[in-house]
C-alpha cells in the first residue's frame, strides 16, 4: 500500500476552520484517497474520499492537490467533537477487498 | 443512521481461554471486517469475509482466530486460546460493497487477557 505523512499534532481553536494536511508522494492513479477519524474511545469514523477533484460532504472538505502527491482534510468550523486523532489512508481501486491500512494519524485538539 | 454493534463492551478471560467476540453489521451490507488496537498502537487489519468466506487476512489471523457469520445477523470472531499478547480493542466493521465506499465501524470490544 502506498504510504501517507501526517503531522503527528494539531491544535486549533473552537469555531475556527482547521486544514490538516497529507502527504503522499508515491500515490498510484488508482489510489483514492479516504479520510477517516477516531474519537476517544471509539471505533474509527469515514470522513470523506475522493481520487482526483475536490469533495464535499456534511463533515468535511477534501482539497486534493492537482498532481495528487498531497491532499488537505478541511473542518470548516471546529467544535469540541471534532477532537480526534485523523487518518489519512490510500485505497487502490483495483483491491478485491476493503482493507484499510493505518498509520499514526494527526491528533487534532480544539480548544474551547 | 445504522450503526454495527458490538457486544460485549469489555471482556475479560483467563489465558488459554476461548472468547467469541460479536457483532452485528448493517443489515444490508456484504462485506464485514475485523480490526484490533492495542492500547497505543495503530488499528490493525485482520480478517475481510464475504459470500461466507474469508477473502483476506493478516499475519496476526493466525490458527487461533477464526470468524462466522452463524445467521444471517451476526459475525463473530473467535479466539481458541487466548494470550496475553491479545489483549487490544476489537473493532467489526462492514460495507455494501467492496470498492471505496465507506466502511462501517463498531465502538469495539476491548479484551482483556489476565
Amino acid at each position: 500500500d502506498a504510504k501517507t505523512t501526517q503531522p503527528n499534532s494539531m491544535e486549533s481553536n473552537e469555531e475556527e476552520p482547521v486544514h490538516l494536511p497529507c502527504n503522499h508522494s508515491t500515490i498510484s492513479g488508482t489510489d483514492y484517497i479516504h479520510w477517516y477519524r477516531q474519537l476517544p474511545s471509539q471505533g474509527p469514523e469515514y470522513v470523506i474520499h475522493g481520487l482526483t477533484s475536490n469533495v464535499n460532504n456534511r463533515m468535511a472538505s477534501l482539497a486534493i492537490a492537482e498532481d495528487r502527491k498531497s491532499s488537505t482534510l478541511i473542518l470548516h468550523r471546529a467544535t469540541l467533537r471534532d477532537a480526534a486523532v485523523y487518518y489519512c489512508i490510500l485505497l487502490n481501486s483495483g483491491g478485491s477487498n476493503y482493507k484499510l491500512t493505518f498509520g499514526k494519524g494527526t491528533l487534532l485538539t480544539v480548544n474551547p | 443512521e445504522p450503526e454495527v454493534t458490538q457486544t460485549p463492551s469489555h471482556q475479560v478471560t483467563q489465558m488459554g481461554q476461548e472468547v467469541i467476540l460479536r457483532c452485528v453489521p448493517i443489515s444490508n451490507h456484504l462485506y464485514f471486517y475485523w480490526y484490533r488496537q492495542i492500547l497505543g498502537q495503530k488499528v490493525e487489519f485482520l480478517v475481510s469475509f464475504y459470500n461466507n468466506e474469508i477473502s483476506e487476512k493478516s499475519e496476526i489471523f493466525d490458527d487461533q482466530f477464526s470468524v462466522e457469520r452463524p445467521d444471517g445477523s451476526n459475525f463473530t470472531l473467535k479466539i481458541r486460546s487466548t494470550k496475553l499478547e491479545d489483549s487490544a480493542m476489537y473493532f467489526c466493521a462492514s460495507s455494501d460493497s467492496a470498492e471505496n465506499e465507506k466502511l462501517f465501524f463498531g465502538s469495539g470490544t476491548q479484551l482483556s487477557v489476565l
